[in-house]
């Protein structure tokens, strides 16, 4: 059974850099083909791609976040990370892991909600 | 930057058939696949690679492209199947990133 939770702060301030954690179960990123993505939802809006990794670290970026965006992952403890620095008010949604296979995120965190605020 | 485009609702009585479509230029060559997001909930992905449904996925659901539109069918839509539904695809530079429609709102009643 393949699962994902997401962690992390639930405020942060303008200007400070946000780390989520992603920590699964059920699969390994080790796997060809498995990758984890990161998706976000600002409160009332659509769903907005942001990054993903593979099994052979190769990493994909949102072409419009690139430059605040990393992504790592750390096979040995199920865990993938996601960093985005000079956070925004505008950053303030819900923040998802999924797990990748073929592209498609299949399976979903239930997702950490994060507000932007001074 | 490439776009997904989604109408921003669609509304049907219950045993209707609801029809949502997605456009984008890259869909001739890319998959779409659906997800449904009930309120609160995390996205559940209800067609995967055009018209493909994933197990425990009802047989009312089916998915069908042409050309640069893809559309998701719900056959006899049930008053449960009121959600979000976004459309999802790659675009198609090679670098495999993926890009979400807008959102389309179900209203069943």
């Amino acid at each position: 059974q393949i699962t994902l939770k997401e962690s992390g702060p639930t405020l942060v301030k303008p200007t400070q850099t946000l780390t989520l954690t992603c920590t699964f179960s059920g699969f390994s990123l080790s796997t060809s083909g498995v990758g984890v993505g990161w998706i976000r939802q600002p409160p009332g809006k659509a769903l907005e791609w942001l990054a993903l990794i593979y099994w052979d670290d190769d990493k994909r970026y949102s072409p419009s976040l690139k430059s605040r965006l990393t992504i790592t992952k750390d096979t040995s403890k199920n865990q993938v990370v996601l960093t985005m620095t000079n956070m925004d008010p505008v950053d303030t949604a819900t923040y998802y892991c999924a797990h990748v296979t073929e592209y498609v995120f299949d399976y979903w965190g239930q997702g950490t909600l994060v507000t932007v605020s001074s | 930057s490439y776009e997904l485009t989604q109408p921003p609702s669609v509304s049907v009585s219950p045993g209707q058939t609801a029809r949502i479509t997605c456009s984008g230029d890259a869909l001739p060559k890319k998959y779409a696949y659906w997800y449904q997001q009930k309120s609160g909930q995390a996205p559940v992905l209800v067609i995967y690679e055009d018209s493909k449904r994933p197990s425990g996925i009802p047989e009312r659901f089916s998915g069908s492209s042409s050309g640069t539109m893809a559309t998701l069918t719900i056959s006899g839509a049930q008053v449960e199947d009121e959600a979000d539904y976004y459309c999802y695809s790659t675009d198609s530079s090679g670098n495999h990133r993926g890009v979400f429609g807008g959102g389309t709102k179900l209203t069943v009643l």
